[in-house]
């Protein structure tokens, strides 16, 4: 149990675009989903913080503007990326649990290159 | 959250017990221990997590010192698709919702196991 499915798993697009990655929880409800970045070499940092039917919470240093999150039911969450350019390639990797104090379980992540 | 520190790399044998150690010396009573892996190029995999009792799972188990300043990961008869980066984390305790309780990701111990 607890699947957490992430799609796309790679894109490729070209500078200025924007770009849409999905989570889904596909066997469980969660009321909270994470978006997490991880640049090469390096750990995974904490993005924001995402409530099924209210505004994310944005860590600081992370533009709200830019990277738009979606939760609008207790299995789906979207980050799209918007006017996205080259530093913002990177590992962009989704988590979902059911409720606090539970683990969160993981997608697969998504690679993002943007040319 | 209390910090933690880990080694940054381990070698282990193929078939032997792979103990991983973290120590979380500044730990408050209400923070939980998690462990977590990443398997190259995949997102992170949950193992366990514990408060203050020893916990076992079909994965691994997961020793806390009565002071609980440190914890010990144990895989008990690793194999090659054992290697990975493994995160100790530390969170508190949440007890109302909200659901801010995003991970913060060391640089966790690249544990290789050896054939």
């Amino acid at each position: 149990g607890a699947v957490v499915s992430q799609h796309p798993s790679w894109v490729i697009c070209k500078s200025g675009t924007s770009v849409k990655i999905e989570c889904r929880s596909l066997d469980f409800q969660a009321t909270t989903m994470f978006w997490y970045r991880q640049f090469p070499k390096q750990s995974l940092m904490l993005m924001a913080t995402s409530n099924e039917g209210s505004k994310a919470t944005y860590e600081q240093g992370v533009e709200k503007d830019k990277f738009l999150i979606n939760h609008a039911s207790l299995t789906l969450s979207t980050l799209t990326v918007t006017s996205a350019h080259p530093e913002d390639s990177s590992f962009y990797i989704c988590s979902a649990r059911v409720r606090v104090n539970q683990p969160q379980h993981f997608g697969d992540g998504t690679r993002l290159s943007i040319l | 959250d209390a910090k933690t520190t880990q080694p940054p790399s381990m070698d282990c044998a193929e078939g032997r017990a792979a103990n991983l150690p973290c120590n979380h010396s500044t730990i408050s009573g209400n923070e939980y221990v998690y462990w977590y892996r990443q398997i190259h190029s995949q997102g992170p995999q949950y193992i366990i997590h514990g408060l203050k009792n020893n916990e076992t799972n079909e994965m691994a188990s997961l020793i806390i010192t009565e002071d609980r300043k440190s914890s010990t990961l144990i895989l008990p008869h690793a194999t090659l698709r054992d290697t990975a980066v493994y995160y100790c984390i530390v969170r508190v305790a949440m007890y109302s919702g909200g659901g801010a309780d995003g991970l913060t990701f060391g640089k966790g111990t690249h544990l290789i196991i050896q054939p």
